[in-house]
């Protein structure tokens, strides 16, 4: 199985900031991704992380408000954009590995927006 | 949620009991994934079942799975305590990964 973290673990911020979250793997791995869980919520996917070319995003979620980076392939960051209180969730990076079916995640950036 | 729902939302049971819970999807899939999620924990794998299997075991759980449905059913016999949680399906739709909206697990000691 893969390992995966994240960087900040949790973070507070005022409206209008940006955030960018980190996420390590330690194998290389063909697919990413960024989900939000809102509190009380399930996971919404937000998009696909490409290595070497832009990411594949979901409906609702566009590049300008959540730029994705991936510059190989076991590191990727999010950037959540002129946030707002509506972005207080926790972003979760996944990744697939095995036969390419078993889906890992890493534990997850609290973000709280004031 | 962008897949599908899971019934019920929630659901508590005494300890040694056993629990259901279900999903429903809506596309083509090539696998279904069920996770376990405590509260304010991350997400833990427990069992994948492929778009060509029907029943799936290990250790107290048992999955189906039924394509023409487009459906699934988590089962875990002999609760404990310990298996309150939040549990989601997650399907693959073909290098796309969505979940379901969770069922919420209560189990009395």
């Amino acid at each position: 199985s893969a390992v995966i973290s994240q960087k900040p673990s949790r973070d507070i911020c005022q409206r209008g900031t940006s955030l960018t979250i980190q996420c390590q793997v330690d194998s290389q791995v063909t697919m990413m991704f960024w989900y939000r869980q809102q509190p009380g919520q399930s996971l919404t996917l937000i998009a696909t992380a490409n290595q070497g070319s832009e990411a594949t995003y979901e409906s609702g979620f566009v590049i300008d408000k959540f730029p994705i980076s991936r510059p190989n392939l076991t590191f990727s960051t999010l950037t959540v954009s002129n946030m707002s209180p509506e972005d207080s969730s926790i972003y979760l990076c996944s990744v697939v590995g095995g036969l390419q079916e078993t889906q890992y995640f890493g534990p997850g950036t609290r973000l709280l927006v004031l | 949620s962008q897949q599908g729902e899971e019934d019920p939302q929630a659901l508590s049971i005494q300890e040694g009991e056993n629990a259901t819970m279900n999903c429903s999807y809506k596309t083509s899939i090539n696998n279904l994934q069920w996770y376990r999620q405590n509260s304010g924990r991350g997400l833990v794998h427990l069992i994948l079942i492929r778009s060509n299997e029907r029943e799936k075991h290990s250790g107290r759980l048992r999955v189906t799975l039924d394509t023409s449905k487009k459906s699934s059913s988590l089962l875990i016999t002999a609760s404990r305590a310990a298996d309150t949680a939040s549990y989601f399906c997650a399907t693959d739709a073909f290098n796309k990964f969505y979940f379901g909206s969770g069922t919420k697990l209560n189990v009395k000691p």
